[in-house]
């Protein structure tokens, strides 16, 4: 079992609908929960992060945490052609200090 | 502000050759990050540097790959002998001191290797 398993995608979703990424952990333990945004050919950059379990806005972005259930999603309102890329998760394992990424779900917004 | 900065942006060697990638860190950011990414998947640590000292190098394929990070700057990563399945990105990150658990990496670009 990956420690961080992501669908693949893509997920195809038209222009202002919104868009569900979801995302799995493998370690219980884990603290701390991330989003990073990656277009193609580009390097990935942080969009979210969640420590607690719930919800967390920013804009039109909305992280959603449920640790008994070892999820985190995000969600996009609203989306555009430029959110088109390759959303990654990333989680902090207990008592570790480093990002554990999984493989990442692309996103298409068509017009 | 200067992002992290990478080279050589891209890189075709034959295996069995030496070839080594350069990083810069963001200025002031104490611990740095190499990462491997693969086409379609995500990054996977290979080292991490906190100032100069290899904190986490679990992941590091000792036989071939090395890193350094003299001074606690900037760092270098090699490869010897390239073999074809090192063909990937290869990515450096920093992050500042006060945030090692927010988990907000910046990447410099990446090193794109090819191994024919």
């Amino acid at each position: 079992q990956k420690e961080v398993e992501q669908n693949s995608g893509p997920l195809s979703v038209p222009e202002g609908a919104i868009a569900s990424l979801n995302c799995t952990y493998s370690d219980r333990g884990s603290q701390s929960f991330f989003w990073y945004r990656q277009y193609s050919g580009k390097s990935p950059e942080l969009i979210m992060f969640i420590y607690s379990n719930g919800d967390k806005e920013d804009g039109r972005f909305t992280a959603q945490l449920n640790k008994a259930s070892q999820y985190v999603s995000l969600l996009i309102r609203d989306s555009q052609p430029s959110d088109s890329a390759t959303y990654l998760c990333a989680v902090t394992p207990g008592g570790y200090n480093k990002l554990i990424f999984g493989a990442g779900t692309r996103l298409a917004v068509h017009p | 502000e200067a992002g992290v900065v990478q080279s050589p942006r891209y890189k075709i060697i034959e295996k069995k050759q030496p070839v080594a990638f350069w990083c810069n860190p963001i200025s002031g950011h104490n611990t740095l990050y190499w990462y491997l990414q693969n086409l379609g998947q995500g990054p996977e640590l290979l080292i991490r540097y906190e100032n100069e000292e290899a904190v986490d190098d679990s992941q590091l394929p000792k036989d071939r790959f090395s890193a350094e990070r003299l001074k606690g700057v900037d760092s270098t990563l090699k490869i010897q002998p390239a073999e074809l399945g090192d063909s990937a990105v290869y990515l450096c990150a920093s992050s500042p001191r006060d945030s090692p658990n927010t988990g907000e990496l910046f990447f410099g670009e990446g090193s794109r290797l090819t191994v024919l």
